[in-house]
């Protein structure tokens, strides 16, 4: 357990549907983010939220909206997605967002766009 | 898009061999490298972070050096086990990002 928890863990979706994934920590960190794993592909960073605010969007389509409601929770609702965005989606935490300290990781979500 | 790459792309060990893995990233405006190990079905999870230049870190039979100048960091794994088996993720953050930047991993199999 890192202490970084996402739910739900699988999740398939169609192309039409609305849905959300949820990331919670209980580690007192200030900054969290978001992941995307794609096949063959390193990790690439989609959304930055230090203290409640975002400070980085790293070019994310509109159809990914990030929300950070409190310093423990970070949701990534999701809406008309194409089968390309199936993937799997990893939320981490750290202490301060200048990561000069570990990341912390969830399990993940391993989504699917049918 | 800050490149890091990592090589070998896999790797497949007897046990009780020893293994080193490499981890290249700009060297410029350097500020964190950090490695995680990922086991499947599991989360990454961080070995090191190392900030100065010439650091060197030791965690078990694992150990890391780097080099920030030539931009390049080392993770060494001495007697290797089957419970090393994972893929091993290098990151790096500039003096001006906010977020970690990734190779795409080396994947360890450690046979008995």
């Amino acid at each position: 357990e890192t202490g970084v928890t996402q739910t739900p863990r699988h999740l398939v979706m169609g192309m039409t549907n609305k849905k959300s994934l949820k990331c919670e920590q209980h580690l007192g960190h200030n900054a969290m983010y978001w992941y995307k794993q794609s096949a063959k592909k390193p990790l690439e960073l989609m959304f930055v939220y230090s203290l409640e605010e975002r400070v980085e969007n790293n070019s994310v389509p509109s159809r990914f909206s990030p929300e950070c409601p409190n310093s423990s929770h970070l949701f990534l609702h999701l809406h008309t997605l194409q089968p390309e965005d199936s993937a799997l989606y990893l939320c981490a935490s750290s202490q301060e967002p200048d990561l000069n300290t570990e990341a912390f990781f969830g399990q993940g979500t391993r989504l699917t766009v049918v | 898009i800050l490149n890091v790459e990592q090589s070998p792309q896999s790797l497949h060990v007897q046990e009780g061999d020893s293994t080193n893995f490499t981890c290249s990233f700009p060297s410029s405006n350097f500020y964190a490298l950090h490695w995680y190990r990922w086991e499947t079905a599991k989360s990454p999870e961080a070995l090191f972070v190392m900030t100065l230049n010439g650091d060197e870190k030791k965690k078990g039979r694992i150990s890391a050096t780097l080099n920030t100048k030539e931009g390049y960091s080392y993770l060494y794994i001495k007697g290797s086990q089957p419970e090393d088996s994972a893929t091993y993720l290098c990151a790096f953050i500039t003096s001006s990002g906010y977020a970690l930047n990734f190779g795409k991993g080396t994947s360890l199999l450690v046979t008995p």
